[in-house]
């Protein structure tokens, strides 16, 4: 069982924006400003997307947000294109000995 | 430009030891603040984080696969090095070494497939 709680799939026309959900405890995403997001397309490395919450890497298309409510962590792409089908995957710090967690992947579908 | 490479055997029988090499260049594992952690993708499923180790060589490691892991450095070559003990079917993965920076995995490498069969 993964310990962050993604949903398995979501959906989105072009153009459209969507939202993808990580929910997990106040032992980890509600207790630190530290969850990344990450892009996986087919027989690719995961690529970042988002780090401390709501920051992007250089790079990184401004479509791409996020931000955290409590428990759950929340990754918005808006103005939605076909490239962005992809897996999707956050990650945050649980505690000084665990200390990376991953969610159990989102994936995408551009319709 | 940084990059990092795994590099291991093709496949590995059941009960052995698997033994995989991170080898980066474009940073340095002595900076303070930098880390490379190891993470895996059985086909088809989810990420899962198996080990960090620091700057300073302080090291951490999944509960769950604890028992199993070592990881340790070589600053002098820019590699560090994962061993897994007692490898079993449900292990076969892709397995990635990345950088990481604060609090996330900023570079990654391509990852190398890692099948257990007899």
């Amino acid at each position: 069982q993964s310990a962050l709680t993604q949903p398995a799939s979501v959906s989105g026309s072009p153009g459209q924006s969507i939202t993808i959900s990580c929910t997990g405890t106040s032992s980890d995403v509600g207790a630190y400003n530290f969850v990344s997001w990450y892009q996986q397309h087919p027989g690719k490395a995961p690529k970042l997307m988002i780090y401390d919450v709501s920051h992007r890497p250089s790079g990184v298309s401004n479509r791409f947000s996020g931000s955290r409510s409590g428990n759950t962590a929340s990754l918005t792409i808006s103005g939605l294109q076909a490239e962005d089908e992809a897996d999707y995957y956050c990650s945050s710090y649980r505690s000084s000995t665990t200390r990376v967690v991953f969610g159990g992947g989102t994936t995408l579908t551009v319709l | 430009q940084i990059t990092l490479k795994e590099s291991g055997p093709m496949v590995v029988k059941p009960t052995q030891t698997l033994t995989l090499t991170c080898t980066f260049s474009g940073f340095s594992l002595s900076t303070s603040g930098v880390a490379v952690g190891w993470i895996r993708q059985p086909p088809g499923k989810a990420l899962e984080w198996l080990a960090l180790i620091y700057w300073d060589d302080d090291k951490y490691y999944s509960p769950s696969l604890e028992s199993r892991l070592t990881i340790t450095s070589d600053t002098s070559k820019n590699q560090v090095v994962l061993t897994m003990t007692n490898m079993d079917p449900v292990d076969t993965a892709t397995y990635y070494c990345a950088r990481r920076i604060g609090s996330a995995f900023d570079y990654w490498g391509q990852g190398t497939l890692v099948p257990v069969s007899s």
